[in-house]
């Protein structure tokens, strides 16, 4: 089983739709959950992270974690082709400093 | 600005060669890492290091080695070893412990020609 698991994809989403991306991890004692976005041939670029149960908003984006599922959820609200772009879950463990990155989602917006 | 500076961004490697990829950042952070990102596929951890002159292997660490000499430095070596070089590799950094996350560089695409 990875450590980190993602649906590679991709996902086709219409302009102005919610775009729901998901995420499960293997370690129960994660503590720092971290979503990514990275568009082609670029470096990625964090967009949320959320270490507490619950849901943490930042303007269109909401991240959302259930550490007793172990599962960890990004949605991005009324969705832009600016959007377009492979999206990263990273997970550390605990007492680890280094991130497990999931294989990513290729997330489409179609106008 | 701060920020991690990655050099070069392209890179050919003829086979047998050794290659030294050049990560240098002015964050003052403490912990530098070295990920591997073939197409279609997330990040895999070649090495890190938290301190100056200490560094640990990750997942994929055969064929590659590293120095941390100065704490803006952490420069990857991908030696003749490495049989399927070919990928996007990324530095990264962060303050230490990884909450607030990463700060990565504009990443090097390595090609074997």
């Amino acid at each position: 089983q990875k450590e980190v698991e993602q649906n590679s994809g991709p996902l086709s989403v219409p302009e102005g739709a919610i775009a729901s991306l998901n995420c499960t991890y293997s370690d129960r004692g994660s503590q720092s959950f971290f979503w990514y976005r990275q568009y082609s041939g670029k470096s990625p670029e964090l967009i949320m992270s959320i270490y507490s149960n619950g849901d943490k908003e930042d303007g269109r984006f909401t991240a959302q974690l259930n550490k007793a599922s172990q599962y960890v959820s990004l949605l991005i609200r009324d969705s832009q082709p600016s959007d377009s772009a492979t999206y990263l879950c990273a997970v550390n463990s605990e007492g680890a400093q280094k991130l497990v990155f999931g294989q990513g989602t290729r997330l489409t917006i179609n106008p | 600005d701060g920020g991690i500076t990655q050099s070069p961004k392209y890179l050919f490697r003829k086979e047998g060669q050794n290659v030294t990829l050049s990560c240098e950042q002015n964050l003052n952070h403490d912990a530098m890492y070295w990920y591997r990102q073939d197409p279609g596929q997330g990040l895999r951890l070649i090495y890190y290091s938290q301190i100056v002159n200490d560094f640990q292997k990750g997942d994929i660490a055969e064929g590659y080695s590293v120095s941390r000499e100065k704490k803006e430095s952490f420069p990857l070596t991908v030696t003749s070893a490495q049989k399927n070089p070919t990928a996007f590799y990324l530095c990264a950094s962060s303050t230490g412990t990884v909450t607030p996350g990463y700060t990565f560089g504009s990443g090097t695409r390595l090609t074997v020609v």
